[in-house]
This record gives structure tokens, C-alpha cells and sequence, in this order.
């Protein structure tokens, strides 16, 4: 299996662009993660998906940003308008998960996003 | 908000020693999770122990869980300087996983 995958693998920017990020998880794979990870504020969840609902989108910082996963292979992360703040690592985890039973995430190689 | 809590920030050992890190956390937990990172790449998965479990070994690893006072360590035996990186706990609660700022091990031949 490739693993997970993301693109693009970096990204420069301007202030109030549109960016957005892919993701596609291990096949077989239910659940799926996008996290950002910064200097200051570590590895943060932002929103994860469960066979392609949102479960949780607590981590979401404002309405700039929002996800997507039209199928079980494919998710989208969007920021408009992009901020020089928003300057970090992008990840995208998938897993596998039964019922209760929730088992380890395989991290993609990360998009490095640069908003100027 | 980071859950689990990694000490110390930072170890320097030589190769051939062991290195233990701790992690502790506040909430209750379905399992907990030791990753690693090197520098400019993404997360390795290293270790999942469950809320259930007490202690658990892969290869050179091996990861304990007192969930009475809420902590895990992490034993890296026979340290290579290829295990230089940082090594994360993160905590998953119903599927959601919390992660701490990070252990950094430098491992000097």
C-alpha cells in the first residue's frame, strides 16, 4: 500500500488566497484526520471523518477553514481566505476503526503550507 | 488543547543506552499512543497500548500504562542514533487523538 497521501507537499501563498489541501487515506481505511501542527501550538486535531461524515470539527479554527470527504477515498481541507497565521504543517491521518475499538493513525508526509 | 504531557522535553544519550520519556494526561482514555517524528517528516506510529492493558514491548520498545495515575512511560532499550527524532504520546478518547508537545532524543554515536 502507498500509505496515505497528500498534495500538495508544500505551498507558498499570499494573504487572502484560496489554498486547498488533498488527502487520500489508506484504502480500506473508515476514519480519517486532518491535524496542524505549529511551533506554538504542537500537533493539533482540526476535524475528523468516520465512513465520510464530519464526527468532529471542534478543532476547526473559524469559519476560514472547512473540510470535505465526498468519498471514502478523497478529502479536501480549504482555507479562504488564507492568513499568514495559518502558516503550519498540515497533516492527514487515516484508520481503521470498529465499533468502540479504536486502533492506530498512519499520517501522510504532511503539507507544508507558507501564507505571506 | 494538549492532553498528555511528555517529560523530559528533551534527552542527550549515547548509543547503546536506554531512554525512558513519561507521559501523563487528565481524562479518561480508550488507548494511548507513542509516535515518532523526524525532523521535516510525518508522524511513525510506534505503539498503541489499551486503557485495558498494562505494559507492552515491540523490538526495542516497551510502553507502560497506570491509568490510576493517569501516566505511560516509553523505554527505548539499546539506543541507535537512527532512533534520534522526537517522540510523541497522544491520548484517544472515542477516536480523537491529543497529542503532547514532544519529547526530542538526540542519540550520539
Amino acid at each position: 500500500d502507498a500509505g496515505v497521501i497528500q498534495s500538495p507537499r508544500h505551498e507558498v501563498t499570499e494573504m487572502g488566497q484560496e489554498v486547498t489541501l488533498r488527502c487520500k487515506p489508506i484504502s480500506g481505511h473508515n476514519s480519517l484526520f486532518w491535524y496542524r501542527q505549529t511551533m506554538m501550538r504542537g500537533l493539533e486535531l482540526l476535524i475528523y471523518f468516520n465512513n465520510n461524515v464530519p464526527i468532529d470539527d471542534s478543532g476547526m479554527p473559524e469559519d476560514r477553514f472547512s473540510a470535505k470527504m465526498p468519498n471514502a477515498s478523497f478529502s479536501t481541507l480549504k482555507i479562504q481566505p488564507s492568513e499568514p497565521r495559518d502558516s503550519a504543517v498540515y497533516f492527514c491521518a487515516s484508520s481503521l476503526n470498529s465499533g468502540a475499538t479504536y486502533n492506530e493513525q498512519f499520517f501522510g508526509p504532511g503539507t507544508r503550507l507558507t501564507v505571506l | 488543547s494538549q492532553q498528555g504531557e511528555e517529560d523530559p522535553q528533551a534527552l542527550s544519550i549515547q548509543e547503546g543506552e536506554n531512554a525512558t520519556m513519561n507521559c501523563s494526561y487528565k481524562t479518561s482514555i480508550n488507548n494511548l499512543q507513542w509516535y515518532r517524528q523526524n525532523s521535516g517528516r510525518g508522524l511513525v506510529h510506534l505503539i498503541l497500548i489499551r486503557s485495558n492493558e498494562r505494559e507492552k514491548h515491540s523490538g526495542r520498545l516497551r510502553v507502560t500504562l497506570d491509568t490510576s495515575k493517569k501516566s505511560s512511560s516509553l523505554l527505548i532499550t539499546a539506543s541507535r542514533a537512527a532512533d534520534t527524532a522526537s517522540y510523541f504520546c497522544a491520548t484517544d478518547s472515542w477516536g480523537k487523538l491529543q497529542f503532547g508537545a514532544g519529547t526530542q532524543v538526540v542519540v550520539t554515536p
